[in-house]
Formats: C-alpha cells, sequence, structure tokens
C-alpha cells in the first residue's frame, strides 16, 4: 500500500471561501502531483513539482496555487471557491527514477455551493 | 489526437468470461507502460507494469507492441471485483518524464 495521505476526504464549503487540501507522503518520493476528476471523467493534471521549491502548471489550467516547502508536503490552495471547482482531486507520488510509477492518496471530494 | 487512447465501454462480460483491452499510444518516446485499476469514487492503483517481454500476474497479462504502439491487457475468469474502470498510462521521457493517463476502459462483469 502506498503511504500517501490526503485531508480532509470531504468538503461542503461555500462560495467565495478560502480553502486548503492537505496531501502528505513518507514514502520521500520527489515528484508529487495534483489531478482534477470529475465522475466518470478522466484525470486532469493541474499542478506538479520535482522536488522542494519547485512547481508548475499541469495540462488543465486551474485557480488553484501550490507549494512545496518540504518533500513529504504538497498542499493546494484555492483562494476563492466557486461551485465550478465542485470535483475530486487526487494527489499522486512517485520517486522520478526508473519506471517513475506514480501512486496515488484516497483524494479529497469537494463541493462547492 | 490523444496521445493515449482507450476504448472506452462499458465491456459488460459474464463471470468466467476472458475480455482483453487495447490502448494505443502516439509518442514513440514512450518509455514505460502501466494498467491502473479505478473503482467508482476511488483513487487509481496500479495493477501492474508491462514489460517488453509482456508479463503475467495471476489472471491478469499484459503485452506491450512497440512496432504498433500499443498495449493490452487480458482478464482471464472474471470475477464480480473485477468491475472498475482500467486506464492505460504511459510515461515520457522527452527531457523529463511526463505521464500521460488514458481516459479509462470500463468493464463490468455480472453473475
Amino acid at each position: 500500500e502506498a503511504d500517501i495521505y490526503q485531508t480532509p476526504r470531504y468538503l461542503v464549503i461555500g462560495t467565495g471561501k478560502k480553502i486548503t487540501l492537505e496531501c502528505s507522503q513518507t514514502m520521500g518520493h520527489d515528484k508529487m502531483y495534483w489531478y482534477q476528476q470529475d465522475p466518470g471523467m478522466e484525470l486532469h493534471l493541474i499542478h506538479y513539482s520535482y522536488g522542494v521549491n519547485s512547481t508548475e502548471k499541469g495540462d488543465l489550467s486551474s485557480e488553484s496555487t501550490v507549494s512545496r516547502i518540504r518533500t513529504e508536503h504538497f498542499p493546494l490552495t484555492l483562494e476563492s471557491a466557486r461551485p465550478s471547482h465542485t470535483s475530486q482531486y487526487l494527489c499522486a507520488s512517485s520517486t522520478g527514477l526508473g519506471t517513475d510509477t506514480q501512486y496515488f492518496g484516497p483524494g479529497t471530494r469537494l463541493t462547492v455551493l | 489526437r490523444k496521445e493515449v487512447e482507450q476504448d472506452p465501454g462499458p465491456f459488460n462480460v459474464p463471470e468466467g468470461a476472458t475480455v482483453a483491452f487495447n490502448c494505443t499510444y502516439s509518442n514513440s518516446a514512450s518509455q514505460s507502460f502501466f494498467w491502473y485499476r479505478q473503482d467508482c469514487r476511488k483513487e487509481p492503483k496500479l495493477l501492474m507494469s508491462v514489460y517488453s517481454s509482456g508479463n503475467e500476474d495471476g489472471r491478469f497479462t499484459a503485452q506491450l507492441n512497440r512496432a504498433s504502439q500499443y498495449i493490452s491487457l487480458l482478464i482471464r475468469d472474471s470475477k464480480l471485483s473485477d468491475s472498475a474502470t482500467y486506464l492505460c498510462v504511459v510515461n515520457l521521457n522527452t527531457g523529463g518524464f511526463k505521464t500521460i493517463f488514458g481516459a479509462g476502459t470500463r468493464l463490468f462483469v455480472k453473475a
């Protein structure tokens, strides 16, 4: 089992609120990722990081921001939540070496009213 | 054209059936290949890596055809618990690794 954790698992929040989704991994992986996935739809990469102090935007434009101050921690922040942000957010990590297999956290299901 | 393409299905098969999925990729810089399984409203989980020589894990067999740029997954003796979405995943090496997830193939195994 992968040691990657996300909190909260479920979040219902009103429009305009600032939220931070937490992601932590204890595997010492250098690379971390955030994906957005709507029910029954494909994964979309929104942010990734190669290591501490490295962050990049993914393929899907997102109004969220991320930070990577510590290897094990990769939080995602929405400054002002909107109903269009309602989705599942999945965090993943990988070693960046060899086959670079990604391991996923359980996800945060976000609903913005 | 998407870089990784899968038939979305759904594939509806009876228990005990053999079912096969294909996945095509367009970038010849693709270096490593995987099948992930995703249950409804859950996170994707690695099912198996796909090696050039082909590999088997119990009822699951994965194969890679570099010349035709496709990978396949064969499930023998399907179980109800195999019902899920199967994601084809390709890692590109174009200076830095990039991972491409397919949209997935849905499988329903019925009693």
